[in-house]
């Protein structure tokens, strides 16, 4: 499985933007590029994910390198809601031997003050 | 309505003793999976069914045995627990075995073993 590397915690104040930083120099060509979080005592989200272009949902934005060795994940204006461990995750595209599982690292622990 | 349910929510037994957890979804999804997560926080796949079928086994001791009786429902049954068992049991599902789409998680089962 490909892998990615995360900083083990981050911090922000809340109404400020976040910028969430993976890297994953190892990806292939078929792998998608997923980012979770987990609040406490709950069970993962989904949040955003993307391919090679940059994407925006209503939770927040996912910028892509051009190429694909890192990804940031953009929280416009961080909430106390905000507050989870982020995982970027690499998913196989459709055909591959992993089936499309989801494999977790050890994320970013989020921290949002008020 | 409840996208994936789990049951129980919190399980307390002795060492020995039979157990399962059972998980709905009402998305329509064709593949589910059985996620655990130990104290340190780690996220990993145990199994994961596409219509009942079973596709990803990940060398999970024979005690543990998934079932699904049809692609709604997979439930998870451990045979002889031990201390090392107590952990957080998540379900999830999502589309269908190639889908590169997000996953639905359940809220989690905490498992502690005596």
């Amino acid at each position: 499985d490909a892998k990615t590397t995360q900083p083990n915690s981050m911090e922000s104040n809340e109404e400020e933007p976040v910028h969430l930083p993976c890297n994953h120099s190892t990806i292939s060509g078929t792998d998608y590029i997923h980012w979770y979080r987990q609040l406490p005592s709950q069970g993962p989200e989904y949040v955003i994910h993307g391919l090679t272009s940059n994407v925006n949902n209503r939770m927040a934005s996912l910028a892509i390198a051009e190429d694909r060795k890192s990804s940031t994940l953009i929280l416009h204006r961080a909430t106390l809601r905000d507050a989870a461990v982020y995982y970027c995750i690499l998913r196989e595209r459709t055909g591959g031997t992993s089936y499309g599982k989801l494999t977790f690292g050890q994320g970013t622990i989020l921290t949002v003050h008020p | 309505d409840t996208a994936v349910s789990q049951t129980p929510k919190y399980l307390v037994t002795q060492m020995g003793n039979d157990k399962s957890i059972k998980c709905e979804q009402n998305l329509g999804h064709d593949t589910m999976y059985w996620y655990k997560q130990d104290s340190k926080k780690f996220l990993k796949i145990m199994f994961s069914y596409n219509n009942k079928e079973l596709i990803i086994n990940e060398t999970v001791p024979n005690r543990f045995s998934p079932k699904s009786p049809d692609k709604a429902h997979l439930n998870l049954h451990i045979n002889s627990l031990e201390l090392g068992d107590s952990a957080v049991y998540f379900c999830a599902s999502t589309r269908g075995q190639g889908s590169t789409g997000e996953l639905f998680f359940g809220e989690g089962s905490r498992l502690t073993v005596l």
